[in-house]
């Protein structure tokens, strides 16, 4: 079936990098998710990639796929308090349901 | 454009009673969805509505759950008899439409929390 992990903590400092880092199992999904949750609110669409595609970048957000290892990326360049969250990645074959990783708790301290 | 609406916000219950969630999705959008998201874990889907027909309702423990969207507007869902472990975070979710196209942007709700004692 499928599955999807990640890592359920990680901290960093104001302005440094944040790499969140996921797998997972499907071969076969077409899109690849990352998700934002804040306390107490639902979950907030960052960014998707194709599955045909490795790499793509939106102001300080890079996404990075290894289609080889099944293995998603994702960078935030310059991480601000703000980005403290839940960071969920998702996939979805073409025609079924999203399935969710356990999200990683990001720590941003000052 | 407003967003997904969900009430109650929280909701405390004791086990073997009964509850309701509404969920009033953005307007026109046709596919609506029932995340069950227990604390440190990611959502999990318990049934997709397109319109006012079910999807997939695979993962609904149909024993004690149910849910409706009798107009394809707004949704309920209900679950009764609660047990400890229901205790979670209830999301719904809505997309425009949901034909088996892969991309598809769901627009979450804020959640009802709910505890079982």
């Amino acid at each position: 079936g499928e599955d999807v992990e990640q890592s359920l903590f990680l901290s960093v400092r104001e302005g440094d990098s944040s790499v969140i880092n996921c797998t997972y199992t499907d071969s076969s999904s077409t899109y690849l998710y990352w998700y934002k949750q804040e306390p107490g609110a639902g979950l907030q669409l960052l960014t998707y990639i194709f599955s045909n595609m490795d790499m793509k970048q939106d102001q300080r957000l890079t996404v990075l796929l290894n289609k080889k290892d099944k293995h998603l990326s994702l960078r935030i360049a310059d991480t601000q308090t703000g980005d403290s969250a839940i960071y969920f990645c998702a996939e979805k074959e073409y025609g079924q349901n999203f399935v969710f990783g356990p999200g990683t708790r990001l720590s941003v301290l000052p | 454009e407003a967003g997904v609406a969900q009430s109650p916000r929280y909701k405390i219950i004791e086990k073997r009673q009964s509850v309701a969630f509404w969920c009033n999705p953005i307007s026109g959008h046709a596919t609506l969805y029932w995340y069950q998201q227990i604390l440190g874990q990611g959502p999990k889907l318990l049934i997709q509505f397109q319109n006012n027909g079910v999807v997939d309702d695979s993962q609904l423990p149909k024993d004690r759950f149910s849910a409706e969207r009798l107009k394809g507007v707004d949704s309920t869902l209900k679950i009764q008899p609660a047990k400890l472990e229901d205790s979670a975070v209830y999301l719904c979710a809505s997309s425009l439409d949901d034909t088996g196209l892969a991309h598809n942007e769901q627009f979450f709700g804020p959640g009802t929390r709910l505890t079982v004692l």
